[in-house]
């Protein structure tokens, strides 16, 4: 089946920096990848998604990179706030099939 | 649009005992509903997959005898734990797929306990 790595498991920076998170997928049929968010005590919150048919992806201050040759992708927060503080979770699945979950980073960002 | 919402957000019970939590999407029909488990510090585990009206599959280490899932409707889905042991305890998320998208639309998740 799938296996999602996902690092770093940790990610402190100062506001204002940016912040790279990435992920490594081994099933070549997958082709959704969603990003998560999730606060303490909450369910995840969609970010920022790419299909397989898409390099990047941008909304605002967040952008998706996708090397299907590698397999791999990456978020992007650009111009961190306090509150893009919680953990960050990167997904992918083949289709409308089951999402399989990176490990998690606990993003931190510093005032 | 896209809400899901679960019932209820926390909840105790003694062990031995059995309990139910809710999945309802609120303003589209879920074909498919996903239950996770997800325990402190640790990612999401996909439990099982149901479509409205099926038998829900598990995912392989999960027992189905004591995860009962129904999913009668396309706007319900319901997770029962049966005979609750601590170890059961943990925070339990589901989601909704419309099958017209990939997205998949979270709850805002249960917290069990189990004392």
């Amino acid at each position: 089946g799938e296996n999602v790595e996902q690092h770093p498991s940790t990610l402190s920076v100062q506001e204002g920096d940016s912040a790279v998170i990435k992920c490594t997928y081994s099933d070549s049929a997958s082709n959704y990848f969603p990003w998560y968010k999730q606060e303490l005590g909450k369910g995840p919150q969609l970010i920022i998604d790419i299909r397989s048919n898409v390099g990047e992806k941008k909304d605002q201050r967040i952008a998706v990179t996708l090397n299907k040759t590698a397999k791999h992708f990456s978020l992007h927060i650009t111009e961190t706030q306090p509150e893009d503080s919680a953990v960050y979770f990167c997904a992918a699945s083949v289709g409308y099939g089951k999402l399989t979950f990176g490990q998690g980073t606990i993003l931190t960002v510093h005032p | 649009g896209a809400v899901v919402s679960q019932h209820p957000s926390w909840v105790i019970c003694k062990s031995g005992t059995s309990v139910k939590i809710e999945c309802r999407s609120l303003d589209f029909q879920a074909t498919t509903m996903f239950w996770y488990r997800q325990f402190p510090k640790q990612s999401l585990m996909l439990m099982a997959t149901s479509n409205e009206g099926s038998k829900a599959t598990y995912e392989q280490g999960v027992e189905k005898d004591k995860f009962l899932i129904n999913h009668a409707s396309l706007t319900l889905s319901t997770l029962t734990v049966t005979s609750a042991h601590p170890e059961d305890s943990s925070f339990y998320i589901c989601s909704g797929g419309t099958g017209r998208t990939y997205e998949q639309y979270f709850g805002p998740g249960t917290r069990l306990t189990v004392t």
